[in-house]
């Protein structure tokens, strides 16, 4: 079985720096992936991490620590358009299985 | 341009009924999913297929069946629609290697009356 979880919802304000983390507990771990999905959208992918480290593509910036069971998706300059719900999800054999997301509103 | 296609938008069935969702994707992936997301709860698992007639059970297959009888397609079966399934399914596909992206149809809204 496996065991996602992430704040529910987070408010940020416009030109900041949010952080949202996620803790996993899961069985068959290959790695971790980061999806953003706006509101009556499909969800998109954000990056990927497999080795423990930072993994940075642009404002966007993912850590991963396998020892720990945790990882970070850190958000630069946060833009009105970055109102958006981001989804922890954890892969091994094949599955793809998600956390309850986390919903992030940036105000001006 | 990648492309997973849902077969319906929107649906609305009545209890009982049987009830199909199609998912097509032209690129060629080992994997396709099915997902429901429902508020608070986020995409839960149903089932999911890395090979043509090769399928497992996802977090909740329970009420839900699946068939993959080619590699560009896969159908997610509720054999008896229940107001309980009411929800928002997605799928999705991705190559075999698990450090690939999944990519994601538009989503079908389902509503069971």
């Amino acid at each position: 079985g496996q065991n996602i979880d992430q704040p529910t919802e987070m408010t940020a304000t416009e030109g900041a720096i949010v952080q949202i983390n996620c803790t996993y507990q899961t069985s068959g771990f290959n790695g971790l992936f980061w999806y953003q999905q706006h509101a009556g959208e499909a969800p998109t992918f954000l990056s990927y991490n497999v080795l423990d480290g930072l993994e940075e593509k642009g404002r966007f910036s993912s850590f991963l620590s396998r020892s720990k069971g945790y990882s970070y998706l850190l958000l630069k300059e946060l833009q009105m358009k970055d109102s958006a719900s981001y989804l922890c999800a954890v892969t091994g054999a094949n599955n793809l299985f998600f956390g309850t997301g986390t919903r992030l509103t940036v105000i001006p | 341009d990648v492309k997973v296609t849902q077969s319906s938008r929107y649906l609305v069935k009545r209890t009982g009924e049987k009830v199909f969702l199609e998912c097509v994707q032209d690129m060629d992936h080992e994997n396709m999913f099915w997902y429901r997301q429902d508020p608070g709860l986020g995409l839960r698992l149903i089932y999911f297929s890395y090979d043509v007639k090769m399928k497992e059970k996802g977090d909740i297959p329970e009420g839900y069946s699946v068939s993959r009888e080619k590699k560009e397609r896969f159908s997610l079966i509720l054999e008896s629609a229940s107001t309980n399934q009411t929800s928002m399914y997605l799928c999705a596909s991705s190559f075999w290697r698990t450090n690939t992206e999944a990519f994601f149809g538009q989503g079908t809204r389902l509503t069971v009356v």
